[in-house]
């Protein structure tokens, strides 16, 4: 099974900052997809931001970007002009491209600070 | 188009009562997964369905028992139910297309005293 590790179970960022989660895993794929997910207190997970581990390029969706490092095997989630409605959980997930079970870290709890 | 629903959303269980959990998608996904979600330990696989018809073991399947009834619905069974199976549980299907994520169900909340 791979390993996916999300060393940071809190952090905290004051509104209109910026913040960075960070994500490991362990692989011998060179293909595959990485995912940030976003669970608020509601419970549903929702899509952030996902990576194609063939691609250089880091992938933006607005105020959320990801540095991808295929070498060291890290997947650090930014989150710029933070705000309040950011406050929630984020799982880190990995698929191997030929696979079909996601593998997730244990969850970064990220708290706003007005 | 309702994506994915989970019944129900909150139960309360007695240790040794049963119960199944059901899950349904209407996107034609091909995969469907049950996960549990406790503090401390992200999101963990119990049982997926990679197609209709078959049903593999994940990460910590003891305890529980899967049928993929259709390529809609995946249901979860918990045959005697123990303390350590309090979690909260997420249904989840797959399109099974490369670039595509998972999409979630909105979680059961059980409790079993």
């Amino acid at each position: 099974a791979q390993t996916v590790t999300q060393s940071q179970p809190e952090m905290s960022v004051q509104e209109a900052e910026t913040v960075t989660l960070s994500c490991t895993y362990d692989t011998s794929e060179s293909d595959y997809y990485l995912f940030w997910y976003k669970q608020p207190p509601s419970r549903q997970m929702i899509l952030v931001i996902r990576q194609e581990a063939y691609k250089q390029q880091n992938a933006t969706e607005n105020r959320f970007s990801v540095n991808f490092q295929k070498a060291a095997k890290s997947f650090s989630l930014k989150i710029s002009d933070s705000q309040l409605g950011d406050a929630a959980m984020y799982f880190c997930a990995y698929r191997s491209a030929g696979g079909n079970q996601f593998y997730f870290g244990t969850g970064t709890s990220l708290t706003v600070i007005p | 188009n309702a994506g994915v629903t989970q019944t129900p959303k909150f139960q309360v269980l007695k240790t040794g009562q049963s119960m199944t959990l059901q899950c349904a998608q209407d996107m034609n996904h091909n995969s469907m997964y049950w996960y549990r979600q406790d503090p401390g330990m992200g999101l963990r696989l119990i049982y997926y369905s990679a197609s209709e018809g078959t049903t593999d073991k994940g990460e910590v399947p003891n305890g529980y028992n899967v049928s993929r009834l259709n390529k809609r619905e995946f249901s979860l069974r918990l045959e005697s139910a123990a303390p350590s199976q309090t979690s909260v549980y997420f249904c989840a299907s797959w399109r099974a297309r490369r670039t595509d994520t998972q999409y979630f169900g909105p979680g059961t909340r059980l409790t079993v005293l």
